[in-house]
């Protein structure tokens, strides 16, 4: 089983600056990566997959990258909603697909 | 557009079996292109995916649920359904269903999601 590896678990920031949050993988995913933006009492949402193609209607403040085992998404100046966790995904091994632990991106 | 609707009894008790449906609209569960899967997360935790299954009524299962869950999918009603036997308190979840890519029709993702259902399991 593919174990996805997620961090920081907490990351603290303010609105307008740049997140960065880290997703590696315990062996290569290739590009069959995925991220998703969960709000409280919400369903995940699709934001990224192939590493980093934009699913529809996301917007171009999101961005991903990285191959292999090592990826990256990145929020290039936050706005206030999106504050939420943040999930990547793999299914390039599998089954089982996996989901990293998630990172919490919270309003410092 | 594709929404998903999952539906199914909010309480199931210790050792019997959770039975939910997911109803598609704006898209067909016959479809080669995709996937149809089951994900669930207990409150205030990670997700997990359980499984998924074709239209052929081929199915992948999560090996740590294997012997425990069945996924199967009715085409005349465009729905496809998740059963789990044996539950225990940890299975208490919200139960999401969603669609993936086939392989070979593109790159696999989950969308989109249902809004989920909590299930309890308590005596």
């Amino acid at each position: 089983e593919i174990v996805l590896t997620q961090s920081p678990a907490t990351l603290s920031l303010s609105p307008g600056e740049r997140a960065t949050l880290s997703c590696r993988a315990s062996q290569s995913v290739s590009s069959y990566l995925a991220w998703y933006q969960q709000k409280p009492g919400q369903a995940p949402r699709l934001l990224i997959y192939d590493t980093s193609t934009r699913a529809t209607g996301i917007p171009a403040r999101f961005s991903g990258s990285g191959s292999g085992t090592d990826f990256t998404l990145t929020i290039s100046s936050l706005e206030p909603e999106d504050f939420a966790v943040y999930y990547c995904q793999q299914r390039s091994i599998w089954p089982p697909v996996t989901f990293g632990q998630g990172t919490r991106l919270e309003i410092k | 557009q594709v929404q998903l609707q999952e539906s199914g009894p909010g309480l199931v008790k210790p050792s019997e079996a959770l039975s939910l449906t997911c109803n598609v609209s704006g898209d067909s569960v016959s479809s080669a292109t995709y996937y149809w899967s089951w994900i669930r997360q207990p409150p205030g935790k990670g997700l997990e995916w359980i499984g998924n299954v074709y239209y052929s009524g081929t199915t992948n299962y999560n090996p740590s649920l294997n012997s425990r869950v069945s996924i199967s999918v009715d085409t005349s009603k465009n729905q496809f359904s998740l059963t789990l036997t044996s539950v225990t308190a940890a299975d208490t979840a919200i139960y999401y269903c969603a669609r993936d890519i086939a392989p070979g029709r593109g790159s696999p993702r989950l969308d989109p999601w249902g809004q989920g259902t909590l299930v309890t399991v308590s005596s």
